[in-house]
């Protein structure tokens, strides 16, 4: 089992529609939690960080993390094109390299 | 959130020459830096973290003499590419941490090196 599943999509939504990512892990030593938004051939630009369990709200986006089932959770609310891009969850124990799940392809359509 | 500046974005270069990617946090002292390869379509591969002042530990299956990371002060890490081949062209991104209890990290905007 991989240490983070994250489901590639790709995921094509209308515009305005909430939209669902999740990730699972298996390393119960997680406890930072991030969400990272990627375009084509740029860096990723953090967007949700969260430590230990709970829900975190910014905007339009909404990280929720669930220790016990070890699932993490981005929604977006009024989903517009712009937020088309690759989404990448990541997480850590500490001190440790960030673990990175694959990524899942969003397309809004206009 | 904390920026982090990544030089040059793009760069092509002969087979057999090096290239030195820059990575430089700009409003934060980054204890940590990582280097990542990624290629198309799919996800980040880490190479090597480095700490300020230490030898970097690369991954398993990194060449740590083709992949030089020089992590010389808090604010500048070094990636060099020595005797690159057509194999290495990739999108190569760094990323820095600060001191804990900072657990978040912030990328650079990449690389895409290409080797002709």
């Amino acid at each position: 089992q991989k240490e983070v599943e994250q489901d590639p999509g790709p995921l094509s939504v209308p515009e305005g529609a909430i939209v669902s990512l999740n990730c699972t892990y298996s390393n119960s030593a997680f406890q930072y939690f991030m969400w990272y938004r990627q375009y084509s051939r740029k860096g990723p630009e953090l967007l949700m960080y969260t430590y230990s369990s709970g829900n975190k709200e910014d905007g339009r986006f909404t990280a929720q993390v669930d220790k016990s089932s070890k699932y993490i959770s981005l929604f977006i609310r009024d989903s517009q094109p712009s937020d088309s891009a690759t989404y990448l969850c990541a997480m850590s124990s500490g001190n440790t390299p960030l673990v990175f799940g694959k990524g899942t392809r969003l397309s809004v359509i206009a | 959130g904390a920026v982090v500046s990544q030089h040059p974005s793009r760069v092509i270069c002969k087979s057999g020459t090096s290239v030195k990617i820059e990575c430089r946090s700009l409003d934060f002292q980054a204890t940590t830096m990582f280097w990542y390869r990624q290629f198309p379509k799919q996800s980040l591969m880490l190479m090597a973290t480095s700490n300020e002042g230490s030898k970097a530990t690369y991954e398993q299956g990194v060449e740590k003499d083709k992949f030089l990371i020089n992590h010389a002060s808090l604010t500048l890490s070094t990636l060099t590419v020595t005797s690159a081949h057509p194999e290495d062209s990739s999108f190569y991104i760094c990323s820095a941490r600060g001191q804990p209890p900072n657990t978040e990290a912030f990328f650079g905007q990449g690389t895409r090196l290409t080797v002709v």
